[in-house]
């Protein structure tokens, strides 16, 4: 089954660039059938939808975040990427990826998240 | 675009059931019927429970079911179990092909 793998610094400086991959075995990044997310949640807050990339690098993104984040796919690694610039506090959370249906907009599955934290 | 307004705290006891509301506008959960709901257990992962409405992903129990009416989607859960007891969250597809979640329900088995 298709199991997805979250990594990167789990410790960023205020205004410098966060930056997650997100590896996907048992499954292609290539499928046309899905798209590939983030999602970050805050300590003790809710889920928060950042965006999702597509096999042929179509993406969207929350329009909050629009002129920080970029995600990217990699169908050569299958991976997928995140980066988030100018980074402050408020950008702590866990980072989850998931793949999202293109059918019926479900996330499924999900990766087991990873902390990151912004202090300097 | 918003939240969906989901209540913060919900509580039933074993063998209960209870509901779980998500309230959108006619751009997301009126409009369209790619409503989810979510299971998040402390420190793991969501597990996806419900997509489109109604409909469980295989191995999700049958004491899940989902509906929607107008711009309020629910999660009922029946037969109420101690292993229930978790955070669950509902997204759904918006007008601006964008995905949004509610704030979240934490479910208490007494």
């Amino acid at each position: 089954q298709v199991q997805l793998q979250e990594s990167g610094p789990g410790l960023v400086k205020p205004s410098e660039t966060l930056s997650l991959t997100c590896t996907v075995s048992g499954g292609s990044v290539s499928s046309g059938s899905y798209y590939w997310s983030w999602i970050r949640q805050p300590p003790g807050t809710g889920l928060q939808f950042i965006g999702y990339v597509y096999y042929s690098g179509g993406t969207n993104y929350k329009p909050s975040l629009t002129s920080r984040v970029t995600i990217s796919v990699d169908t050569s690694k299958n991976q997928f990427s995140l980066k988030l610039s100018s980074v402050t506090a408020a950008d702590t959370a866990v980072y989850f990826c998931a793949r999202v249906g293109f059918n019926d907009y479900g996330f499924d599955p999900w990766g087991q998240g990873t902390l990151v934290t912004v202090s300097s | 675009q918003s939240a969906l307004t989901q209540p913060a705290s919900v509580s039933g006891s074993p063998g209960q059931s209870i509901s779980i509301s998500c309230t959108g506008t006619r751009s997301d959960i009126g409009d369209y019927n790619y409503v989810s709901w979510y299971q998040q257990h402390p420190g793991k992962a969501p597990k996806l429970m419900i997509y489109k409405v109604t409909n469980r992903p295989s191995g999700v129990s049958n004491r899940f079911s989902g509906s929607k009416s107008g711009n309020t989607a629910s999660l009922t859960i029946s037969g109420l179990q101690a292993e229930d007891e978790a955070d669950y969250y509902c997204s759904s597809y918006t007008s601006s092909t964008l995905l949004v979640f509610g704030g979240g329900t934490k479910l208490t088995v007494l």
